[in-house]
């Protein structure tokens, strides 16, 4: 089955530090990723969609300029969040559907536990 | 109103028995429908997808699917303890790649053995 590879799937840091994860699709191509954050016992939250080749659309709320998104090529997407602060502590998931055919589903990395001290 | 909406559990339900999921959603235009499992700190893995009216099965999972109610379904049959998690119910609202996949808030489901 089609699989996307999340990396790193946890980081530690200090305040101010800021944080590069990378979405990676292994074995399709995906024109779009998809980035969602999840607090604990809380819902999945999209953040942005990701678009390769063009800017990335972000969700009401959400500052482009704190989670910068680069979609450089139809296999790789990266979100980083710059200056992170405590706040910023989450659960980072990306996904990504097969762009062959229709009605694909979303496949989902293992995710990335980001903690801010 | 959400435009996905689930019952947030938890649903308790005796091992070997069926636990039902149930999930309505509000755009009638949409056109997939996708059961997600999510454990506790991972995340969410694909368990069913569905996008004509009626049912599907797939193992012990069967999704149910009626567009004139907007409604989707779970049936999870002889319930183990390792289905306790979360389960998302997702709706994409067109064809392509590029189309958003909204997700419920999901239910918690835990099997007492």
């Amino acid at each position: 089955g089609a699989v996307v590879s999340q990396h790193p799937s946890r980081v530690i840091c200090k305040s101010g530090t800021s944080v590069k994860i990378e979405c990676r699709s292994l074995d399709f191509q995906a024109t779009t990723m998809f980035w969602y954050r999840q607090f604990p016992k809380q819902s999945l939250m999209l953040m942005a969609t990701s678009n390769e080749g063009s800017k990335a659309t972000y969700e009401q709320g959400v500052e482009k300029d704190k989670f910068l998104i680069n979609h450089a090529s139809l296999t790789l997407s990266t979100l980083t969040v710059t200056s992170a602060h405590p706040e910023d502590s989450s659960f980072y998931i990306c996904s990504a559907r097969d762009d062959r055919g229709r009605n694909q589903p979303q496949h989902f990395g293992d995710g990335t536990r980001l903690s801010i001290l | 109103q959400k435009e996905v909406e689930q019952n947030s559990g938890p649903l308790s339900v005796p091992e070997g028995a069926i636990a039902s999921l149930n999930c309505t959603y509000s755009d009638r235009g949409s056109q997939s429908f996708f059961w997600y499992r999510q454990y506790s700190g991972k995340s969410p893995e694909l368990i069913m997808s569905i996008y004509s009216n009626g049912d599907k099965e797939d193992g012990r999972f069967t999704a149910q699917l009626n567009k004139a109610s907007q409604y989707v379904s779970l049936l999870i049959r002889d319930s183990q303890p390792s289905d306790s998690a979360t389960y998302l119910c997702a709706v994409s609202l067109g064809y392509s790649s590029a189309s958003k996949i909204i997700f419920g808030s999901g239910t918690r489901l835990s099997i007492r053995p």
